[in-house]
């Protein structure tokens, strides 16, 4: 494997579901971000993990809860969730350090409230 | 105030011919980065080129080109050659060396359109 993944691709919940996004990175990046990807809206960043410590929470609603157990693990906890919260949902990775670094970023998954 | 401008929503291009997105960006701090994103409609964004605030020489990668205007803070992005594959949305983005962690900020992307 390589690159960024995520899991699942796509996710259909209803509003007082818990469910869990998931994001592994095989290119040993020491930092990872959560971004929100809505229609006609720019990409907005939600979290960023450096060595594995958030170090910003873009006033993100607590509905949403990351977890980064280690460097190459992310997680997505949701609940709770509103209609609004339909959406694109991107991981990424890059390496700390340096401005030419480039993000990579996963596949992303496609989640659908009801 | 708009961090990074994409004035052009859409854009056709015909079957190889060159095409130029555009990019302007806004920021007083000397050191910064831009990138530019592909995006097909599967999702995944994929990077495509970059250029730093104090490099000299425009950036170039494959049949990808950056215009890099630094007095009129533009960044355009070139693509030579269009091909049926390059349909897709394309984003701008900036890293500004004095902002905390290594957040990128993102433009409002460009849907490019290749005609054969």
């Amino acid at each position: 494997e390589t690159g960024v993944t995520q899991t699942p691709r796509h996710l259909v919940m209803g509003m007082t579901n818990k469910k869990s996004l998931k994001c592994e990175q095989h290119l040993g990046h020491n930092a990872m971000y959560w971004y929100k990807q809505s229609a006609k809206k720019p990409l907005e960043l939600m979290f960023v993990y450096n060595f594995k410590e958030q170090t910003e929470n873009n006033s993100v609603p607590s509905r949403f809860s990351p977890e980064c157990p280690n460097s190459s693990h992310l997680f997505l906890h949701l609940h709770t969730l509103q209609p609004e919260d339909s959406a694109l949902y991107l991981c990424a990775s890059s390496q700390t350090g340096g401005l030419g670094q480039p993000q990579h970023f996963g596949d992303g998954t496609r989640l659908s409230i009801l | 105030a708009q961090k990074i401008t994409q004035t052009q929503p859409g854009m056709f291009v015909q079957e190889k011919e060159a095409v130029t997105l555009d990019c302007t960006y806004d920021t007083s701090d000397p050191s910064y980065g831009l990138f530019w994103y592909k995006q097909p409609s599967s999702g995944e964004m994929i990077f495509l080129i970059y250029q730093g605030s104090y490099d000299q020489q425009n950036a170039t990668e494959g049949r990808y080109s950056l215009n890099f205007q630094k007095a009129r803070k533009s960044a355009n992005l070139v693509i030579s050659a269009s091909q049926l594959g390059d349909s897709a949305m394309y984003f701008c983005a900036m890293r500004e060396f004095n902002n905390a962690g290594n957040m990128l900020t993102f433009g409002g992307g460009t849907r490019l359109m290749v005609k054969p």
